[in-house]
């Protein structure tokens, strides 16, 4: 299995421009998110989906958006890129246990984007 | 609002001494805890996790983590380090009625042979 698949690994934006980060997942988890790690920060959650057709805001939504058409696919676009942006970007997925509620998430690779 | 606190950023040790990672958090009902390793270049990968039970757990790599209630803390321990430890370390937190999962900021382990 593939697992977690995030594209591009690497990505240069202008201010202003827009781009997706696409994120695809081939376990059935119901549950994906969207991270961002930032040096001395740890990860924000940007955005996540409990389901397909179900988004809700994370903890830094502001500047982004997401969609989830399919269990599968949940990227993350960017309207109007901003150096505040700058970040690597991660895409995780659970199976979420609905007897324990807990969450074990597995990660992709990552999604490195600069904005100048 | 869940939050969690790590207050080590940056921990340098030599092989062979042992670890102890702070953890704290605050929320106010039942939690499931997490610890989760980033080794330089990969990405992100479950480490041990506590659901429920014995608050001692123990994860892969010798690691292990104790929860204690009454101080809102999950703190990870190793007894003896080794240079292939050396990685980026996060705690996680997340309570059963909500589906998000909140990470610290990160502690930076550096282990020189």
């Amino acid at each position: 299995n593939a697992g977690v698949t995030q594209t591009p690994k690497f990505r240069i934006l202008k201010i202003g421009q827009s781009m997706t980060l696409q994120c695809t997942q081939d376990m059935n988890h119901n549950y994906m998110y969207w991270y961002r790690q930032d040096p001395g920060m740890g990860l924000k959650l940007i955005y996540y989906s409990v389901g397909a057709g179900i988004t809700d805001k994370g903890e830094v939504p502001n500047g982004y958006n997401v969609s989830r058409s399919t269990t599968e696919d949940f990227p993350l676009r960017l309207e109007l890129a901003a150096p505040s942006q700058t970040s690597v970007y991660f895409c995780a997925s659970s199976p979420r246990s609905s007897a324990s509620g807990a969450n074990v998430l597995t990660f992709g690779a990552g999604s490195r984007l600069t904005v100048l | 609002a869940q939050s969690v606190s790590q207050h080590n950023h940056h921990v340098i040790l030599s092989e062979a001494a042992s670890l102890e990672l702070g953890c704290n958090y605050s929320y106010g009902g039942t939690v499931n805890l997490f610890w989760y390793v980033q080794y330089p270049g990969q990405h992100l990968q479950l480490l041990l996790k506590y659901f429920s039970g014995d608050p001692l757990v123990k994860g892969i790599k010798g690691f292990e983590a104790e929860f204690i209630k009454s101080k809102f803390s999950f703190n990870l321990r190793k007894p003896s380090v080794q240079w292939s430890d050396t990685a980026e370390y996060f705690c996680a937190v997340n309570g059963p009625e909500t589906d998000k999962l909140i990470f610290g900021t990160g502690t930076r382990l550096q282990v020189f042979p």
